[in-house]
């Protein structure tokens, strides 16, 4: 079945504790991307990759960072979480520069 | 992108056709209308996207108009689990967009 899986689903965590979160897809798509979702704010953009070894910032890139050294995974790491950062995520993927995009289940992050 | 409004709430009935309008009267012609949904905290969804020529697949029809000001997209048979909250954007084709979601319609189906 193609998917895009995320893992935690759930997390709780405390202020500077450095934790990752996992984006992992299985349509061999180029495009990777990550968003937060915030009430009244909709969805943003954090990082997006075109390709293995390709990433670039989007609209509210600061405190994450993304790795992409496989093309299937592209892991949202946060190195020192902040309670702003508590928010809904969702890793997304693509083929090419598609519009069409299919996004994971979603990580709800907690930092307190 | 051109800005898009959609109606706040909708309600809809069990197996009735749910029409949810869209407006995007800014649009360029190069830019498509894209749908997507996100049931409760799920991940959105992609349900169908189209230029000009009205659009059909397995789980939408998408009407767009002569002008493309606006559009609608059809739930022929809507079920409960087509609760959901729906994004009409406005994209050009194959950019690489990212996806920025507004407001949407909060789409209630209800038995």
């Amino acid at each position: 079945e193609a998917q895009v899986t995320q893992n935690p689903r759930y997390l709780i965590t405390v202020t500077g504790k450095k934790l990752t979160v996992t984006c992992s897809q299985n349509m061999n798509h180029e495009y990777m991307s990550w968003y937060r979702q915030d009430p009244g704010l909709g969805l943003r953009q954090i990082y997006y990759s075109m390709n293995v070894e390709v990433t670039d910032k989007g609209d509210v890139p600061e405190g994450y960072k993304v790795s992409r050294k496989e093309k299937r995974n592209f892991p949202l790491i946060l190195e020192s979480p902040s309670p702003n950062q508590t928010s809904l995520y969702f890793c997304a993927s693509t083929q090419g520069t598609r519009n069409e995009q299919f996004f994971g289940p979603g990580t709800r992050l907690t930092v307190l | 992108d051109a800005k898009t409004t959609q109606p706040p709430s909708m309600d809809c009935a069990e197996g009735r056709a749910a029409n949810l309008p869209c407006n995007h009267s800014t649009i360029s012609g190069n830019e498509y209308v894209y749908w997507y949904r996100q049931i409760h905290s799920q991940g959105p969804q992609y349900i169908i996207h189209g230029l000009k020529n009205n659009e059909t697949n397995e789980m939408a029809s998408l009407i767009i108009t002569e002008d493309r000001k606006s559009s609608t997209l059809i739930l022929p048979h809507a079920t409960l689990r087509d609760t959901a909250v729906y994004y009409c954007i406005a994209l050009y084709h194959n950019a690489g967009n990212m996806l920025t979601f507004g407001g949407g319609t909060r789409l209630m189906v209800k038995p």
